[in-house]
C-alpha cells in the first residue's frame, strides 16, 4: 500500500506570494496517477490536478504540478485570497487508493 | 448538472450498523465507477472504497484498515450507491463523501464529489 507523506503541514504566506507544495510517496506512483484536491473548510474537495500535471476543468492556470515516480509538487502561483484551503495529494494508481495527510495554506 | 446527494447519516451506538445512500444525476450512472470517502471531524480524507460499473461486473475495492466491515453496492434503476457500514466503531465517526469517479490522464479519479454526511458512533 503506497503511503503518501505531505510537506509542509502549515504554509503561511501573503496574497501574491507562491506556494509550493510537497508529496512524497513511499513507493513509486504508477503511471504518475497523482492527483491535488483544494479543500475549503465546510465543503467538499475540488479537484484541481490529476495525472500529475494536468489541470481539471475549470482551473486557473496559477495552479500547477510537477514531479514524477515518488515526488510531486503542487505551485500556486500569485496566491489570491480564495486559494487559502487545505490542499490534499492523492495516488489512484492502484486498486488501494490513499490521501495525504494535507497541507494547510493560511493567510500570513 | 452532475449532483450526488448523501443521505442516511446520524448517531449511532458502537457495535450497530448504517446504511448510506448517494442519489446521483445529471450523468449516465451505469458507467460510472463510485467511490467512498470519509473524513473525521478536523482530519485529513480518507478513501473507503469504490464500486466499478456493472459492465465491469460491478467489483468493489477496500481500504485494509475496514476488515470488512462495510460494504459498498449500487442499484443502477435508482442510480444510487450504498455503503453498508456494520459493527461500527467510535473511529468511523466521520463526514462520508460519495464521489464519482472521471478519466484522469489514462486513469479514475474522483472528480465529483457530495456534500458529505455526518456519521457519529457514540454511546
Amino acid at each position: 500500500e503506497i503511503v503518501l507523506t505531505q510537506s509542509p503541514g502549515t504554509l503561511s504566506l501573503s496574497p501574491g506570494e507562491r506556494a509550493t507544495l510537497s508529496c512524497r510517496a513511499s513507493q513509486s506512483v504508477g503511471s504518475n496517477f497523482l492527483a491535488w484536491y483544494q479543500q475549503k473548510p465546510g465543503q467538499a474537495p475540488r479537484l484541481l490536478i490529476h495525472g500529475a500535471s494536468n489541470r481539471a476543468t475549470g482551473i486557473p492556470d496559477r495552479f500547477s504540478g510537477g514531479g514524477s515516480g515518488t515526488d510531486f509538487t503542487l505551485t500556486i502561483n500569485r496566491l489570491e485570497p480564495a486559494d487559502f484551503a487545505v490542499y490534499y495529494c492523492h495516488q489512484y494508481g492502484t486498486s488501494s487508493w490513499a490521501f495525504g495527510q494535507g497541507t494547510k495554506v493560511e493567510i500570513k | 448538472e452532475v449532483q450526488l446527494v448523501e443521505s442516511g447519516g446520524g448517531l449511532v451506538k458502537p457495535g450497530g450498523s448504517l446504511r448510506l445512500s448517494c442519489a446521483a444525476s445529471g450523468f449516465t450512472f451505469s458507467g460510472a465507477w463510485m467511490s467512498w470517502v470519509r473524513q473525521a471531524p478536523g482530519k485529513g480524507l480518507e478513501w473507503v472504497g469504490r464500486i466499478k460499473s456493472n459492465v465491469l461486473g460491478g467489483t468493489t475495492d477496500y481500504t485494509t484498515f475496514l476488515k470488512g466491515r462495510f460494504t459498498i453496492s449500487r442499484d443502477d434503476s435508482k442510480t444510487t450507491v450504498y455503503l453498508q457500514m456494520n459493527s461500527l466503531e467510535t473511529e468511523d465517526t466521520a463526514v462520508y463523501f460519495c464521489t464519482a469517479e472521471q478519466p484522469c490522464s489514462g486513469g479514475s479519479c474522483s472528480g465529483t464529489w457530495g456534500q458529505g454526511t455526518l456519521v457519529t458512533v457514540s454511546s
